[in-house]
């Protein structure tokens, strides 16, 4: 059965430096999400993807953040210049025509 | 805004039915989501209803949704260990596209 992969699964980094989450989205899938789960707390909605640029984005998702579709396959995140309260588990998920299919997660830590 | 409330623990015995409620406040959610969490897994997509339906049911899954009372429930009939998880709520406008908003989840406990 076809899934969303990520990877890494964990990520630590020092606060001030760049990081890029990576996800592979399901094959045929046309929207691409990125969301959040900081320990604890719920999950996030960050931003959302299609044809090739932001359909939607929250008030999380600020100048700090961007998105890219570098290729056929991959599906990024980039954070600039980290802070400690970006530590969370971040999930890229995508959809088809129907639901959101997620991806395990990169557990990402800042110190 | 938009918000969904779950309660946080839910304990059960083995072979019982365990009942997981949540609530929405946005009255236009066309779709509500039943996701499943593991330890370090994803979420796991169980079931949604179209705002239309009143119930669905998949094997041992019923949602009901009541949409007077924006109130969702999720029934797992014969629990078994392997159920033990953390469940979440979630709604959206519309099925492809939009934003999922999610509940905290519930977390759920089944002892042998």
């Amino acid at each position: 059965e076809p899934e969303v992969t990520q990877t890494p699964s964990h990520q630590v980094t020092q606060m001030g430096q760049e990081v890029i989450l990576r996800c592979v989205p399901i094959s045929n899938h046309l929207y691409f999400y990125w969301y959040r789960q900081i320990l604890g707390q719920k999950v996030e909605f960050l931003v959302s993807f299609y044809n090739n640029e932001i359909s939607e984005k929250s008030e999380i998702f600020d100048d700090q953040f961007s998105v890219e579709r570098p290729d056929g396959s991959n599906f990024t995140l980039k954070i600039r210049s980290t802070k400690l309260e970006d530590s969370a588990m971040y999930f890229c998920a995508s959809t088809g025509t129907e639901t959101q299919y997620f991806g395990p997660g990169t557990r990402l830590l800042v110190l | 805004g938009e918000d969904v409330e779950q309660s946080l623990f839910l304990s059960v015995r083995e072979g019982d039915s365990s009942v997981i409620n949540c609530t929405y406040t946005d009255s236009s959610s066309t779709y509500l989501y039943w996701y499943k969490q593991e330890p370090g897994a994803g979420l796991q997509l169980l079931t949604y209803i179209f705002s239309n339906m009143d119930m669905k049911q998949d094997q041992r899954l019923t949602v009901l949704l009541n949409k007077k009372d924006k109130h969702l429930s999720l029934r797992i009939a014969d629990t078994q260990t392997g159920d033990s998880a953390i469940y979440f709520c979630a709604e959206s406008l519309e099925q492809a596209g939009t934003a999922l908003i999610f509940g905290k989840g519930t977390t759920l406990s089944v002892s042998s």
